[in-house]
């Protein structure tokens, strides 16, 4: 299956910094990227849909003015957790898709990053 | 009712045994189906689709049942190596995923 990459990893900061998180396609172009957040014994919960060129689309609760996301090419998409705090602690893993018109098309997910914030 | 609901589990089973996962969806619109399975502190990873006629690959069976929305996964002589949290997922439209909790295996020697 196709690669997708996160950077970094893992990540620990004090409350109040901002953090970035980059997800690339590495061998697809991706016209579409997802975000994702997992707490401890949780579902993967969608956060935002991401279209290369065009503003992303938050699901409800998330705020986009906190979580904010560029997919200014086809390979990349940045997820920006800005004043972090110790609540938004998770795993944030993203996932790629290459459009195909009218069918489903599988999303290959990154390895995810694992944000502490302290 | 949640939108996809799974027994979190864990379900510990010996070396060799079958076991057996259920998971229920509430959108009656919900066009494609896939069990993943994700491992500690890993992203998921797509383990196979599911189809109304099934769908077997090696040691795993899935199906889908689509008039009472539930889809299974059955894994024959399980190995230690399948011991994992198995996710299920529903999608939508043509890219909206929705996840379970995941059901926990764990397989003992």
């Amino acid at each position: 299956g196709a690669v997708v990459s996160q950077h970094p990893s893992w990540v620990i900061c004090k409350s109040g910094t901002s953090v970035k998180i980059e997800c690339r396609s590495l061998d697809f172009q991706a016209t579409t990227m997802f975000w994702y957040r997992q707490f401890p014994k949780q579902s993967l919960m969608l956060m935002a849909t991401s279209n290369e060129g065009s503003k992303a689309t938050y699901e409800q609760g998330v705020e986009k003015d906190k979580f904010l996301i560029n997919h200014a090419s086809l390979t990349l998409s940045t997820l920006t957790v800005t004043s972090a705090h110790p609540e938004d602690s998770s795993f944030y893993i993203c996932s790629a898709r290459e459009q195909l018109a009218g069918i489903y098309n599988e999303q290959f997910f990154g390895p995810g990053t694992r944000l502490t914030v302290l | 009712r949640k939108e996809v609901e799974q027994d979190p589990g864990p379900f510990n089973v010996p070396e060799g045994a079958t076991v057996a996962f259920n998971c229920t969806y509430s959108n009656s619109a919900s066009q494609s189906f896939f069990w993943y399975r994700q491992d500690c502190r890993k992203e998921p990873k797509l383990l196979m689709s599911v189809y109304s006629s099934g769908n077997e690959d090696g040691r795993f069976t899935a199906q889908l049942n689509r008039a009472s929305q539930y889809i299974s996964l059955l894994i024959r002589d399980s190995k230690l190596s399948d011991s994992a949290t198995y996710l299920c997922v529903v999608v939508s439209g043509y890219s909206t995923l929705t996840f379970g909790k995941g059901t926990m295996l764990l397989v003992s020697p």
